[in-house]
């Protein structure tokens, strides 16, 4: 496809569960971005990954938010024992080079945490 | 706190009413300023970069500007398919790491 794909597009767990949110960022896009959109919010930053290393983790809200990309494309964000707090849009995002910008961001996954 | 504060936070047009939305920033040394547009449901899409006062960029029936200490986004005879939430969002301590407003939410009316 043309774009960032992210999947599911809906996300439904019971407090306490674990998830993966997946991404696939555009073919050939060196950095890939996580972030996450709280109702009537603009994105906050969570983290970013340029190829496989993760360059920056400083806006991940706990240590049971974990993101991963090992080969370099695909990216999963894992949220461990969920919390209603945790209830957002997590959006992808990814950029052609080492210069990160311009982001361009997948539809996201909403997640509720019930 | 480094803050991006966008205003108003909901406008209503007529079609064919231009107007303008403000976006201002308190950091020194700004190394960019982009706004995005979002539709209901969607992922945010780019429409500009700005990086130094007096930069103006254009679009279709948007035009971007950049002062020291805001940005603008002029929107010239709206029509309804305008109708979008406008995030401006500025460039933070590492790459990628953009400091998004809350956004202005506007809607044009036939």
């Amino acid at each position: 496809g043309a774009g960032v794909s992210q999947s599911p597009r809906y996300k439904v767990a019971k407090r306490g569960q674990d998830v993966a949110l997946r991404c696939d960022p555009i073919s050939g896009h060196v950095s890939l971005f996580w972030y996450q959109q709280a109702l009537g919010q603009g994105p906050e930053f969570l983290t970013y990954f340029q190829n496989e290393a993760q360059l920056d983790k400083s806006g991940l809200p706990s240590d049971r938010f974990f993101a991963e990309r090992p080969e370099g494309s695909v990216s999963t964000l894992k949220i461990q024992r969920t919390q209603q707090e945790d209830s957002a849009v997590y959006l992808c995002a990814s950029s052609l080079g080492q210069e990160a910008v311009p982001l361009h961001f997948g539809n996201g996954t909403r997640l509720t945490v019930t | 706190e480094d803050q991006v504060t966008q205003s108003p936070e909901a406008l209503r047009l007529q079609e064919g009413e231009s107007s303008s939305l403000n976006c201002s920033y308190t950091v020194s040394g700004l190394r960019g300023l982009f706004w995005y547009r979002q539709d209901p449901g969607k992922g945010p899409e780019f429409l500009f970069t700005l990086y130094s006062a007096g930069e103006e960029k254009e679009k279709e029936r948007l035009k971007a500007t950049l002062t020291k200490k805001e940005s603008f986004l002029h929107i010239t005879a709206p029509k309804p398919e305008d109708s979008a939430t406008y995030l401006c969002a500025r460039e933070g301590g590492s790459q990628g790491n953009l400091i998004f407003g809350k956004g202005t939410k506007l809607s044009v009316k036939p």
